[in-house]
């Protein structure tokens, strides 16, 4: 089984000051990571993904994770916020091989102040 | 040259009507998902389709029945609309390949109300 939990439903910055938001998972099995991004009223983009090769995954827009295995972790930052930034962000495990559907977190809604 | 699509993008119906929402990818991948959100944003597979077979079939209403008429499309057709299917469902494509990592590629959404 597997799972994933965003600690934060909300978190609100200033714009230029940096991003966090913070994702656990929990799998049986080495996991296939990512983090998606929904603007309002569209459909979901993906931003990176963790593919073993490296921890530090760098994605697009200035967004990185790190996959941290000892503490089943795979937090989302950005150096900097800026406003085109606020959007519903869903970090995702996914499923084995032959059953690749994917497993959201109840995501997490940045807010990004002027 | 949109790489998945859905239509139509907004449906309102009433309770009791049968409705269809039909997705279309271009990128030649192999398998197909429907995606429920619900209102607080919650997002959980439906249905997936690897080639024209159904590969993943979660607890939901027999009221939803996928069909996939080939493997670049993946249709949800819903008899008996009620208040609790408003939603917006989302359609995927990816590979299904092993060993490796593949992401899936989302449509835009078929928001969903029921009156």
């Amino acid at each position: 089984a597997q799972s994933v939990t965003q600690l934060d439903s909300h978190v609100s910055v200033s714009e230029g000051t940096p991003v966090l938001l913070r994702c656990n998972y929990s799998s049986s099995y080495s996991p296939s990571l990512f983090w998606y991004v929904q603007h309002p009223n569209k459909g979901l983009q993906l931003l990176l993904k963790y593919t073993s090769a490296a921890t530090l995954v760098k994605g697009i827009n200035g967004f990185e994770a790190e996959f941290k295995k000892s503490e089943t972790s795979f937090h989302l930052t950005k150096p900097s916020a800026h406003m085109s930034d606020a959007a519903e962000y869903f970090c995702v495990v996914s499923g084995r091989t032959g059953r690749r559907a994917l497993t959201f977190g109840s995501g997490t809604r940045l807010q990004v102040q002027p | 040259d949109t790489a998945v699509s859905q239509t139509p993008k907004y449906l309102v119906t009433q309770m009791g009507n049968d409705k269809s929402i039909k997705c279309e990818q271009n990128l030649g991948h192999d398998t197909m998902y429907w995606y429920k959100q619900d209102s607080k944003k919650f997002l959980k597979i439906m249905f997936s389709y690897n080639n024209k077979e159904l590969i993943i079939n979660e607890t939901v209403p027999n009221r939803f029945s996928p069909k996939s008429p080939d493997k670049a499309h993946l249709n949800l057709h819903i008899n008996s609309l009620e208040l609790g299917d408003s939603a917006v469902y989302f359609c995927a494509s990816s590979f299904l390949s092993s060993g490796t990592v593949v992401e899936q590629y989302f449509g835009p959404g078929t928001r969903l109300t029921v009156t």
